[in-house]
């Protein structure tokens, strides 16, 4: 079964607009992370942001957030004041705590920031 | 700090030719080690995790191979590449123990079998 489900193959903003990049997970583990990493097309993976499930607050880097809505088991990117540089596909993943502990990916957000 | 080093970073190769690519952590001990894959405009799908030397889990039935001959070295194997083994492969470790720590990635092999 999917655990991470990301349903916007890609997205388009206009520079210094937010955009919100959607991410849901399915888990029955009541410990898990959540992170999102930012691929651009050199291929290297760059870790933005990372939610844990107890934690209260969202978590927030820079121009990056995590709206974390547990009850809906969401956890979508929101990236402020979007720049030409931010362009890239982006990936939303979780890591459970029991089982074994490598990071399942979804399938992927391609952005696209306009001028 | 630490470091992970892949190679190399583009392979062409026939079918039915052998392949091993490497990867290397520095700075850490007893990490673990992850091979995904991700294929053309997709998502990275896990291929090997490892949580010690020796110990390698499987996550997808294939024609690969990985080894964990010392601590901080993870190699990606085969015997025979088939056309369906192109893609842009990727070596990652994390820190052993708790959930709250991202991978960290290589720069990745983009293989090409032709």
């Amino acid at each position: 079964a999917q655990k991470i489900t990301q349903t916007q193959p890609g997205m388009f903003v206009q520079e210094k607009e937010a955009v919100t990049l959607d991410c849901t997970y399915d888990t029955s583990d009541p410990s898990y992370g959540l992170f999102w990493y930012k691929q651009p097309s050199s291929g290297e993976m760059i870790f933005l942001i990372y939610q844990g499930s107890y934690d209260q607050q969202n978590a927030t880097e820079g121009r990056y957030s995590l709206n974390f809505q547990k009850a809906r088991k969401s956890a979508n990117l929101v990236i402020s004041a979007s720049q030409l540089g931010d362009s890239a596909m982006y990936f939303c993943a979780m890591r459970e705590d029991t089982g074994r502990r490598a990071l399942t990916f979804g399938s992927g957000t391609r952005l696209q920031v306009q001028p | 700090s630490q470091t992970i080093h892949q190679w190399p970073v583009t392979l062409v190769q026939p079918v039915g030719s052998p392949l091993s690519l490497e990867c290397t952590v520095e700075g850490t001990s007893n990490p673990n080690l992850y091979w995904y894959r991700q294929a053309a405009g997709r998502g990275l799908q896990l291929l090997f995790y490892s949580v010690g030397i020796g110990q390698i889990s499987s996550e997808v039935p294939q024609n690969l191979s990985a080894s964990r001959p010392q601590d901080r070295q993870f190699i990606l194997s085969s015997k025979k590449l088939l056309l369906s083994d192109s893609g842009f492969y990727l070596c990652a470790w994390s820190p052993p123990g708790t959930v709250n720590t991202e991978a960290f990635f290589g720069q990745g092999t983009r293989l090409t079998v032709v």
